[in-house]
């Protein structure tokens, strides 16, 4: 079975700091990763996603992720953040193949101006 | 384009009631999804439908059942409500050439069971 971890529920930044959100993942196949971002009153959206190839992955607003085969994570970054940025952040793994999709339980940031 | 839709909004049950949460998947998309969001635990995978069959299911008792129709939108019934299922019921459609890659969410049906 997949699973996913995300060991900070709640991050607090100030605009400008550098952001690192961690996410471990469990299984034990070729997996395609997610993040996904859901902003305040709107709707869950892909923020980036690695299927293959390069295992550092750009998305959108100069977020990035990188993908550790060896850790078994996908942490998502951005050198610094503003205030926009506040919103909930979830990590999510696909088994190989058609498989449905495993979501982390979030992590709320909360970026201070 | 018109996003994912789910109806109703809101849903207030009792106890032992059964509840039915609709979606429509974006057009074209083929794939519909269901998680429970619940307060504290984050996504919790429901169901897969794909081309009118149930492809995979989550960790949840066969109370939670749902079905999805030809013209790929989806209902999911939830039968003899508990007070543990009150949550945000997401729905999230794809297509059928990125499968589950990229999902698109609806805005959700708030569920509360008194």
């Amino acid at each position: 079975a997949q699973s996913v971890s995300q060991h900070n529920h709640h991050v607090i930044l100030s605009e400008a700091a550098s952001l690192e959100l961690g996410c471990n993942y469990s299984y034990g196949g070729t997996v395609n990763l997610f993040w996904y971002v859901q902003y305040p009153g709107q709707h869950l959206q892909l923020l980036l996603k690695y299927f293959s190839g390069d295992p550092l992955v750009k998305g959108i607003k100069g977020f990035e992720a990188e993908f550790i085969k060896s850790k078994f994570s996908f942490n998502l970054r951005k050198p610094s953040v503003q205030w926009s940025d506040t919103a909930e952040y979830f990590c999510a793994v696909m088994g190989g193949g058609y498989q449905k999709v495993t979501f982390g339980t979030g992590t709320k940031l909360q970026v201070i101006p | 384009e018109a996003g994912v839709t789910q109806s109703p909004t809101h849903l207030i049950k009792t106890r032992g009631q059964q509840a039915t949460l609709r979606c429509s998947p974006i057009s074209g998309h083929t794939s519909v999804y269901w998680y429970q969001q619940a307060l504290g635990l984050g996504l919790q995978f429901l169901l897969w439908y794909d081309e009118g069959e149930e492809r995979n299911r989550g960790n949840f008792p066969p109370r939670f059942s749902g079905r999805q129709f030809p013209n790929y939108s989806s209902e999911l019934n939830v039968n003899a409500l508990e007070l543990e299922d009150s949550a945000l019921y997401l729905c999230a459609s794809s297509d059928f050439v990125s499968r589950a890659g990229k999902q698109y969410f609806g805005p959700g049906t708030r569920l509360t069971v008194t």
